[in-house]
């Protein structure tokens, strides 16, 4: 099995761009997580999906970030418009059930 | 609160020596626990897991964790440490379902390994 995939694995932007980060969960797996990482406030979950299904986004900072998950195979997590503050490392994370947590290799934002 | 606690930010051991990284939760009932390890640059990787059974669990790269009821306590361990091993290690707990359905992970301990 490839794993959790997620693209791009680094991506630098200057402030105002619009941001999307791709997830390709494990293979059967039926939820998905997106999660944000820095130094000052650790790991956060920022939304979840089941079978497709947004489930709860209250992790989710603004209005600026939204995601989907359009088919079982693919999800996004779009920044519109970025700022410097988010920058972080983003993860994707697939399960069979909600606790046991399988992470792609997560992608580094630089907002300049 | 309910929350899950990793006493120690930073612990560094010698190449060889053993290893215990503690974390504790608190939670009314026995939540399923996990060991995630993060090195450098990359993704959490899941070291093991405790659902139910025996409480002294096996996990890969060598290493073990024991849960204990009494205490609330998951502690990881590793009889001798390799240099490999430096990284950051989270502790997460399930929370049994009348505290939400998410997973619930410690602050996180850095290893150093010193040669």
């Amino acid at each position: 099995d490839a794993g959790v995939i997620q693209s791009p694995r680094h991506e630098v932007t200057e402030m105002g761009q619009e941001v999307t980060l791709r997830c390709k969960p494990i293979s059967g797996h039926d939820y998905l997580f997106w999660y944000r990482q820095t130094m000052m406030r650790g790991l956060e979950l920022l939304i979840y999906f089941n079978n497709n299904v947004p489930i709860d986004d209250s992790g989710m900072p603004e209005d600026r970030f939204s995601a989907k998950m359009p088919n079982a195979s693919f999800s996004t997590l779009k920044i519109q418009p970025s700022e410097p503050r988010d920058s972080a490392v983003y993860f994707c994370a697939s399960s069979l059930w909600s606790y046991e947590q399988y992470f792609g290799p997560g992608t580094r934002l630089t907002v300049t | 609160a309910q929350s899950v606690t990793q006493p120690d930010i930073h612990i560094t051991v010698s190449e060889g020596a053993s290893l215990e990284l503690r974390c504790n939760y608190s939670y009314g009932a026995t939540p399923y626990l996990f060991w995630y390890v993060q090195s450098p640059g990359q993704g959490l990787q899941l070291l093991l897991k405790y659902f139910s059974g025996d409480t002294l669990v096996q996990g890969i790269k060598g290493f073990e964790a024991e849960f204990k009821r009494s205490q609330s306590s998951f502690n990881l361990r590793k009889p001798s440490v390799h240099w490999s091993d430096a990284a950051e290690y989270f502790c997460a707990v399930g929370p049994p379902m009348e505290y939400g359905n998410k997973l619930v992970f410690g602050a996180g301990t850095i290893l150093r390994v010193k040669s």
